[in-house]
């Protein structure tokens, strides 16, 4: 059973950082690529950023440039958010997807920036 | 920025076919996909590719594009089927992906 769960989330103050974490199971992660994605609070869906599955190709939305970075370790079947510079803005539900069709999902981790 | 664009609230009673529309410039060269979203849960891959459906989602559930706009049909609607729908699509340098806005599916 495919399986993809996110950690990391929590309360942050503005012009914090913190990781997020996703975690796969029941596939083979090294021939995925992978995305993150945010949904804001009563708002709709956002994508984040996308990695190959070698991390040759990596791409952000224009808000998320210089200050959000993704990583993966195939070896470890982990894919990773950086986000730096965080915004009240940034406060979202941040799920990570996988493939070019988004065609699994996790449940999200809630990252809340506040002061 | 590219932007997809879909209509806020489609509503229907059981049924009935639900068409929630996509557009966009760059979709006579990009697939769309969908996805169905319920209230506190991840979004679920509907269509994909266009026209294509994944296993285990019923076949009331169709995929077209025509020039700049994709189309999501839901034939004989479900009070289940109620959701947030939402499409996505990448623009022509294939380096920006980009959901639309999201539509609000009512069936009652």
């Amino acid at each position: 059973e495919v399986q993809l769960v996110e950690s990391g989330g929590g309360l942050v103050k503005p012009g914090g950082s913190l990781r997020l974490s996703c975690a796969a199971s029941g596939f083979t992660f090294s021939s995925y690529n992978m995305n993150w994605v945010r949904q804001a609070p009563g708002k709709g869906l956002e994508w984040v950023s996308f990695i190959s599955r070698r991390s040759e190709n990596i791409y952000y939305a224009d808000s998320m440039k210089g200050r959000f970075t993704i990583t993966r370790d195939n070896a470890k079947k982990s894919l990773y958010l950086e986000m730096n510079s965080l915004r009240v803005e940034d406060t979202a539900v941040y799920f990570c997807a996988r493939d070019d069709a988004f065609d699994f999902w996790g449940h999200g981790t809630l990252v809340t920036v506040s002061s | 920025s590219y932007e997809l664009t879909q209509p806020p609230s489609v509503s229907v009673s059981p049924g009935q076919t639900a068409r929630i529309t996509c557009s966009g410039d760059a979709l006579p060269k990009k697939f769309a996909s969908w996805y169905q979203q319920k209230s506190g849960q991840a979004p679920v891959l509907v269509i994909y590719e266009d026209t294509k459906r994944p296993s285990g989602i019923p076949e009331r559930f169709s995929g077209s594009s025509s020039g700049t706009v994709a189309t999501l049909t839901i034939s004989g609607a479900q009070v289940e089927d109620g959701a947030d729908y939402y499409c996505y699509s990448r623009d022509n340098s294939d380096n920006q992906r980009v959901f639309g806005g999201g539509t609000k599916l009512t069936v009652l």
